[in-house]
């Protein structure tokens, strides 16, 4: 079984199109995360939900929107695509918060044309 | 917030060789210090980590140094090997996000 599985693994779409991301995981982990990968490789941080309660939330636009129906769940919601979040969003799940390693999933390869 | 710097951006060895990448940190509250490996087009995996009460870890042909007054910790990998080469981050937490280096590319040729 996948610890951490994210759907879809790639996302074409125009811009100004709303789309969602999904990741689910088994682990029986307390805190998940969202992070992009931009062209550069950096891991910046969006989202951190630890029990369905958001506990981190970086300077992000409001287009984008986690969503947690349970603990096991985060998923994400972006709102009017732009050209600039083209990127690999990777989402993450560890035991309790930044104490433990992260298990990351396969990764969501958006391109925004 | 905390801050984490990592160097080299990239790294080219020989086989056989060793590397060694090098981290600092801002936040004195931060005690863990994982590193991860990320293939290209994979996801990042942790291969070794630390916490502040130690000095030092060992794992096989890799290895992590630690040292708390001066902020910073290192990456070791001896005998590298072509299956080494790839994006390595390190990373710096203590409570709820870890914040990582900008990643190092590690070439290793055979």
């Amino acid at each position: 079984d996948t610890a951490v599985s994210q759907t879809p693994k790639y996302l074409v779409t125009q811009m100004g199109n709303d789309k969602s991301i999904k990741c689910e995981q088994n682990l029986g982990h307390d805190t998940m995360y969202w992070y992009k990968q931009d062209s550069k490789k950096f891991l910046k941080i969006m989202f951190s939900y630890n029990n369905k309660e958001l506990i981190i939330n970086e300077t992000v636009p409001n287009r984008f929107s986690p969503k947690s129906p349970d603990k096991a769940h985060l998923n994400l919601h972006i709102n009017s695509l732009e050209l600039g979040d083209s990127a690999v969003y990777f989402c993450a799940s560890s035991p309790d918060g930044a104490n433990y390693g992260y298990t990351f999933g396969s990764g969501t390869r958006l391109t925004v044309v | 917030g905390e801050n984490v710097e990592q160097h080299p951006s990239t790294l080219s060895v020989q086989e056989g060789d060793s590397a060694v990448i090098k981290c600092t940190y801002s936040d004195s509250a931060s005690n863990y210090f994982p590193w991860y490996k990320q293939e290209l087009g994979k996801r990042p995996q942790l291969i070794i980590d630390i916490r502040s009460n130690v000095g030092e870890k060992k794992d096989q042909r890799i290895a992590v140094t630690l040292n708390k007054t001066a902020k910073h910790f290192s990456l070791h990998i001896t005998e590298t090997q072509p299956e080494d080469s790839a994006v390595y981050f390190c990373a710096a937490g203590g409570y709820s996000t870890l914040t990582f280096g900008k990643g190092t590319m590690l070439l290793v040729s055979p």
